[in-house]
């Protein structure tokens, strides 16, 4: 069965590069739509985007002049990096697979990330 | 983007109720259409995928329906455990997009 686990900084200034990183384990990274998703404190879910192992990637238009996705499939890892932060972008950030059917079945434990001066 | 819009935003019920969400989509999405359960300070959690597919694990009180534009969560014989707050998602076109959730809270 696939875990995921991110890893990445907690806490960013002001116009910083958010890097997170999400490691996949006990299965393949040559399937699904690699996901992340965000969730700012007591609000919903925000997409960001999707890579599969080929490369090829998908971005929330929201959020797609400032995000890469990439992919690492020799460490079966993949990463996220958003450019430019401000207060708006303090949420937890979860990592996540999309399977054939469109479920995202499997999430990462999520991981806080706060931009503050 | 394709909207999705929950209702109620909130609801109180209590144990063994049955339970009732909807969401409504902007646009027809067929049954590319999935619903998660999320409990405090954890990941959210796939329990329908296609409209009314359950997910493996979960259990059989639980079940979705419709097609189109509008769907439905159907909790048979609300549990303890199931005070949660539940969101609904397309997969039909990206961006993927969620709805605003509802809390299902004790009575």
């Amino acid at each position: 069965q696939v875990q995921l686990q991110e890893s990445g900084p907690g806490l960013l200034k002001p116009s910083e590069t958010l890097s997170l990183t999400c490691t996949v384990s006990g299965g393949s990274i040559r399937s699904y739509h690699w996901t992340w998703i965000r969730q700012p404190p007591g609000k919903g879910l925000e997409w960001i985007g999707y890579i599969y192992y080929s490369g090829s990637t998908n971005y929330n238009p929201s959020l797609k002049s400032r995000v890469t996705i990439s992919i690492d499939t020799s460490k079966k890892q993949f990463s996220l990096k958003l450019t430019s932060v401000t207060a708006a972008d303090t949420a937890v950030y979860y990592c996540a697979t999309e399977d054939g059917e469109g479920g995202l079945n499997i999430w990462g434990q999520g991981t806080m990330v706060t931009v503050s001066s | 983007d394709i909207q999705m819009t929950q209702s109620p935003s909130s609801l109180s019920a209590s144990v063994g109720d049955r339970v009732t969400i909807t969401c409504r989509a902007s646009q027809t999405i067929s049954t590319y259409f999935n619903w998660y359960q999320q409990k405090p300070g954890k990941a959210p959690k796939l329990l329908i995928y296609g409209a009314s597919s359950l997910q493996s694990g979960v259990p059989s009180r639980f079940s979705g329906s419709g097609t189109g534009t509008d769907f439905t969560l159907t909790i048979r014989s609300l549990q303890p455990e199931d005070f949660a707050t539940y969101y609904c998602q397309q997969s039909y076109s990206t961006p993927r997009t969620f709805g605003q959730g509802t809390k299902v809270e004790i009575k």
